[in-house]
């Protein structure tokens, strides 16, 4: 069974770019949610798509959006990058019910 | 509105010894809660989770929580602490049972482990 997986592993942007990162979920899971976790914090939900559909949003501004794709793989988007957008990003994909495993992650530093 | 909070931003034990994670919940549903180890520069891994079956729940490398719903707390234990333990601990809440929800953080705790 294949884990959840992401890409790139890290990336450098500077301020004002835009960037998409990517997600692959674990077979067989049909949701998938992204978290923001700055340095020295707990991540913070973003939001999560559910069958191609969103399906909860945190309290991130518009500039953050998502894709989830058929084949359950999903993208998200930043732009306009701030320097406060620099985190690690993670990616967990869950089945029906009530129970997250995560990616290892894609470190944003924005210069 | 759910949350957690994790009494202690860093609790240091030595090796053998027991380690005691505090988290205290709030939630309006009745909760999942979890735990979820991050060990350095790796993703979140789940160590337990709680979703209203037994109150004692036991999950993998020896740790163990306990739901107590008089207390609101969901604090982590294990017997004796091995120095591969050291890692960012974290507990979780979750609103709703039955399907995917978004998962609410603690603040986090570091445990050390010393010789």
């Amino acid at each position: 069974e294949t884990g959840v997986t992401q890409s790139p592993t890290h990336l450098i942007k500077t301020r004002g770019q835009q960037v998409t990162l990517r997600c692959s979920s674990q077979s067989g899971h049909n949701t998938v949610s992204w978290y923001q976790q700055a340095l020295g914090q707990g991540p913070q939900f973003i939001f999560q798509y559910y069958r191609e559909e969103e399906n909860g949003r945190g309290n991130f501004p518009p500039r953050f959006s998502g894709l989830q794709f058929p084949n359950y793989s999903s993208e998200l988007n930043v732009n306009a990058l701030e320097l406060d957008d620099s985190a690690l990003y993670l990616c967990a994909s869950s089945p029906s019910y009530n129970e997250q495993f995560f990616g290892p992650g894609t470190r944003l530093t924005v210069l | 509105a759910q949350s957690v909070t994790q009494l202690d931003s860093h609790v240091s034990v030595s090796e053998g010894t027991p380690v005691l994670l505090r988290c205290n919940y709030s939630s309006s549903y009745s909760p999942s809660l979890f735990w979820y180890v991050q060990h350095p520069n790796k993703g979140l891994q789940l160590l337990l989770k709680y979703t209203s079956a037994a109150t004692l729940v036991k999950g993998i490398n020896g740790f163990e929580a306990e739901f107590k719903k008089s207390e609101t707390s969901f604090h982590l234990t294990k017997p004796s602490a091995h120095m591969s333990d050291a890692a960012e601990y974290f507990c979780v809440v979750s609103g709703d049972t039955g399907t995917a929800s978004k998962l609410t953080f603690g603040t986090g705790t570091r445990l050390q482990v010393t010789l």
